[in-house]
């Protein structure tokens, strides 16, 4: 059974670092078949795409957030994280991981999810 | 970017009741589109792939259909269960982006 799991800081002060790590359970993170992905939602609101990484360590990112983002893998952990700079209360938002096929960006398979509030 | 947007914003329903929810993209998406359900205070689970497919362990009285820039999601007898928010994503152009969801109500 496939499971994420995110874990990091839920209070990330304004114009610091958001880190965010997320572990895979149940299979291998080097798996070529699937990009690792991280996604966002701000409260009461949708969902966003931020980028993903695929276990080679090519990464593509969600030209919004790409000034700021970067998303990394170990694949010895079996763990790929997130790194988001200069946050804003804008920032603020439930952060999911989540496993998409490379043929086809669905995402099957999600952590629960990790808030984060950006405040001094 | 490809905008998805979603109609209803919101709907009230009745157990029993068959329902469908549209999604609309900006530009063609070929079927590389997919629905999923969020409840609240828990991440989405995907219930449809490639516009149409079924995912693993997902009812069959879910089911999906369209191509190109309309796609609908029909439920065909609500259960008590099915009442949450469902937002459809496009999968055929980064940034891969969500429509703003369908929150479904107990009438």
């Amino acid at each position: 059974q496939v499971q994420l799991q995110e874990s990091g800081p839920e209070l990330v002060k304004p114009s610091q670092t958001l880190s965010l790590t997320c572990t895979f359970s149940g299979g291998s993170i080097s798996n070529g078949d699937f990009y690792w992905n991280w996604i966002r939602q701000p409260p009461g609101k949708g969902l966003e795409w931020i980028g993903y990484i695929y276990y080679s360590g090519n990464s593509f990112y969600n030209p919004s957030l790409e000034s700021r983002v970067a998303i990394s893998v170990d694949t010895s952990k079996n763990q790929f994280s997130l790194r988001l700079t200069s946050v804003t209360a804008a920032d603020t938002a439930i952060y999911f991981c989540a496993r998409s096929m490379v043929y086809s960006m669905y995402f099957d398979s999600w952590g629960q999810g990790t808030p984060v509030t950006v405040s001094s | 970017d490809i905008q998805m947007t979603q109609s209803p914003p919101s709907l009230s329903a009745s157990v029993g009741d068959r329902v469908t929810l549209t999604c609309r993209a900006s530009q063609t998406i070929s079927n590389y589109l997919s629905w999923y359900q969020q409840k609240s205070g828990t991440a989405p689970k995907l219930l449809i792939y490639s516009a149409s497919t079924l995912q693993s362990g997902v009812p069959s009285r879910f089911s999906g259909s369209g191509s190109g820039t309309d796609f609908t999601l029909t439920i065909s007898s609500l259960q008590p269960e099915d009442f949450a928010t469902y937002y459809c994503q496009q999968g055929y152009m980064a940034p891969y982006t969500f429509g703003q969801g369908t929150k479904l109500e107990i009438k």
